[in-house]
């Protein structure tokens, strides 16, 4: 069965740093485009960044600089730290894998991860 | 930036045919993805590029995208239809969705 099980969500003071982890079972994950995708409180989708089996990145303008995907193949997990955490930043992680190629949906699904942002 | 546009809310009576619309500047060149979420859940892809059902998805949910607008039909609506639906859609290699619309089955 193909699996995304997420770990690392905490409650974080503003500035802090966290590290959401992703593992994968089922299928080989950099073989893969893989993405992280949040949701605040009460609001909607919001895409955070993106890992191309090539190893490109990608981020959204508003973790930009801030937030680094990356993934262990041995481990065959994907990672997003997190870095000068906001308020903002509050919301449930996921991690999602895309059916092939970038134009395609996210067919598999975490259950998602909670940070919360706050002093 | 790109942007899609979905209504807030759509009612469907039980049994009918629900029309979820995602609006954006010639979307009907991009391919379209569709989400059904229910609360307390990830989201579930329902349709993909445009379509096409993934496995597992009934047939009752079906897609379209031309012009300037995209849509999602559930025909014969059920109670447990009821949840949120996202449209997605990948531009500029940026993932932007669209601010989902809650779907009440009456």
């Amino acid at each position: 069965e193909v699996k995304l099980l997420e770990s690392g969500g905490d409650l974080v003071q503003p500035g802090g740093s966290l590290r959401l982890s992703c593992a994968a079972s089922g299928f080989t994950l950099s073989s893969y485009l893989m993405r992280w995708v949040r949701q605040a409180p009460g609001k909607g989708l919001e895409w955070v960044s993106s890992i191309n089996a090539g190893g490109g990145t990608g981020y959204a303008d508003s973790v930009k600089g801030r937030f680094i995907i990356s993934r262990d193949n041995s481990k065959n997990t994907l990672y997003l730290q997190m870095n000068s955490l906001r308020p903002e930043d509050t919301a449930v992680y996921y991690c999602a894998k895309v059916l092939s190629v970038g134009t395609e949906g996210m067919d598999v699904w975490g259950q998602g991860a909670t940070v919360t942002v706050s002093s | 930036s790109y942007e899609l546009t979905q209504p807030l809310s759509v009612s469907v009576a039980l049994g009918q045919t629900a029309r979820i619309t995602c609006g954006g500047d010639n979307i009907g060149s991009k391919n379209v993805n569709w989400y059904q979420q229910k609360p307390g859940q990830a989201p579930v892809l329902v349709i993909n590029r445009d379509s096409d059902r993934p496995s597992g998805i009934p047939e009752r949910f079906s897609g379209s995208n031309s012009g300037n607008m995209a849509t999602v039909t559930i025909s014969r609506a059920q109670a447990g239809d009821e949840a949120d639906y996202y449209c997605q859609v990948w531009d500029s290699n940026t993932v932007v969705f669209g601010g989902g619309t809650k779907l009440t089955v009456l």
